[in-house]
């Protein structure tokens, strides 16, 4: 079955730190990795993906690195804000083979004032 | 406003009871999916439907069922073959060529009385 191990399951950041979570694969025809946003109470929103052709993709605070060699790639959070503590998915899917998303175990992100 | 609607918020099932749980679309998105969301497990794929009048069985199927009549609405029953239906569930849509791209719903969150 294909699978997408996260971690770490919980982190602690204070203000201004930088969080980082990872993410391995092992089905290498996954070629698409999004990650998802979900605060408490409501359903999850796509935060930013990378396809395996570049090694890094940066928007605003949040970086995705990808090392495809590796199967693995991580979720880095720049000045990290309150505002993040949320939990953080990341998925891999198939482009165009009409496959679904393959989602990782989450990650639970506080950020101390 | 665009969306996915979910109803209820909160739901509350006896035993030996089937409940259905909404999810109504205003994306035109044709493809629409069912999530679990079980602490420390991720998002694990229940059913999911690409076309009007047919849907597929994702990795947890069991003890569950759907429908898919109209484009925008993808109900979820839980029926009472499933023995551990408290959960968080999520409804999400996606345009048909671009599964990558999932757009979730608020949730409904299923306990046993």
């Amino acid at each position: 079955q294909q699978q997408v191990k996260q971690s770490p399951q919980s982190l602690i950041v204070q203000k201004g730190g930088i969080s980082i979570i990872n993410c391995a694969y092992e089905n290498t025809a996954f070629d698409y990795f999004p990650w998802y946003q979900q605060f408490p109470g409501k359903g999850p929103a796509l935060l930013i993906a990378i396809r395996p052709d570049v090694s890094e993709k940066k928007e605003g605070r949040f970086t995705i690195s990808f090392n495809k060699s590796a199967k693995q790639f991580s979720l880095h959070i720049m000045d990290s804000q309150p505002g993040d503590s949320a939990t953080y998915f990341c998925a891999a899917s198939i482009r165009g083979s009409g496959s679904r998303l393959t989602f990782g175990e989450g990650t639970q992100l506080t950020v101390n004032p | 406003d665009g969306g996915i609607t979910q109803s209820p918020k909160y739901l509350f099932r006896k035993e030996g009871q089937n409940v259905t749980l909404s999810c109504e679309q205003n994306l035109n998105h044709d493809a629409m999916y069912w999530y679990r969301q079980d602490p420390g497990q991720g998002l694990r794929l229940i059913y999911y439907s690409q076309i009007v009048n047919d849907f597929q069985k994702g990795d947890i199927a069991e003890g569950y069922s759907v429908s898919r009549e109209k484009k925008e609405s993808f109900p979820l029953t839980v029926t009472s073959a499933q023995k551990n239906p408290t959960a968080f569930y999520l409804c999400a849509s996606s345009l048909r060529d671009n599964k990558n791209i999932q757009y979730f719903g608020a949730g409904t969150r299923l306990s046993v009385l």
